[in-house]
């Protein structure tokens, strides 16, 4: 059972053109971090976020934390062949515990 | 930032061998390790918690005689895979959790690519 839901799982578009990730889950999480990840390399991370309906923008990234805490949204603004990659949300029940990842979207940018 | 280094980047062994996997933080104290598994096109699984004098937590359904983590210091824990057989060939991905307030960060290394043949 994946406690995080990430969809879609896989999204193609066009350069330019904007798209949002969605991280569901039925848990409460104390933190929620995400990440991207390129072939052959470790995830890196991007935000953390810790409050509930927090917002926080990375240049063209809006990431958001539901009022609940169980889910989360990545939004990217034209988006650019650059951004392509594996995108991880995952969640951490307290700040002392493991942290579970969501089941990834993998996003392509097409030139 | 915090850096974390795995050594090799990529071994291939013939199975039945045995193979060591390090991962090092460099420039934190790191008490707290956590060790996963990817495989292609697919999320990251975890598959222990190692954590600095005392002995790893290993997450359901994986053999702790087969995948042995030692982190015998504050910067350095080994994944030794035992006995390889094809079936453990897989991208390994460590991570050190932020020794400071955000504990709750983790940072990663690079991964190491195992194949067995």
């Amino acid at each position: 059972t994946q406690l995080l839901e990430q969809s879609p799982q896989f999204l193609s578009i066009q350069e330019g053109e904007n798209l949002t990730v969605y991280c569901n889950s039925s848990s409460v999480f104390s933190s929620l971090q995400w990440y991207r990840q390129e072939p052959g390399e470790g995830p890196v991370l991007l935000v953390t976020v810790v409050t509930g309906g927090e917002v926080k923008k990375l240049k063209r990234l809006t990431f958001q934390f539901g009022d609940a805490r169980k889910d989360s949204s990545l939004h990217i603004t034209a988006a650019q062949p650059g951004d392509t990659g594996l995108y991880l949300c995952a969640g951490g029940r307290s700040s002392a515990s493991k942290i579970i990842f969501g089941s990834g979207t993998r996003l392509s940018i097409r030139p | 930032g915090a850096v974390v280094s795995q050594h090799p980047s990529r071994v291939i062994c013939k199975s039945g061998t045995s193979v060591k996997i390090e991962c090092r933080s460099l420039d934190f104290q790191a008490t707290t390790m956590f060790w996963y598994r990817q495989f292609p096109k697919q999320s990251l699984m975890l598959m222990a918690t190692s954590n600095e004098g005392s002995k790893a937590t290993y997450e359901q359904g994986v053999e702790k005689d087969k995948f042995l983590i030692n982190h015998a210091s504050l910067t350095l824990s080994t994944l030794t895979v035992t006995s390889a057989h094809p079936e453990d060939s897989s991208f390994y991905i460590c991570s050190a959790r932020d020794p400071g307030p955000k504990s709750y960060e983790q940072y990663f290394g690079p991964g190491t690519r195992l194949t067995v043949t």
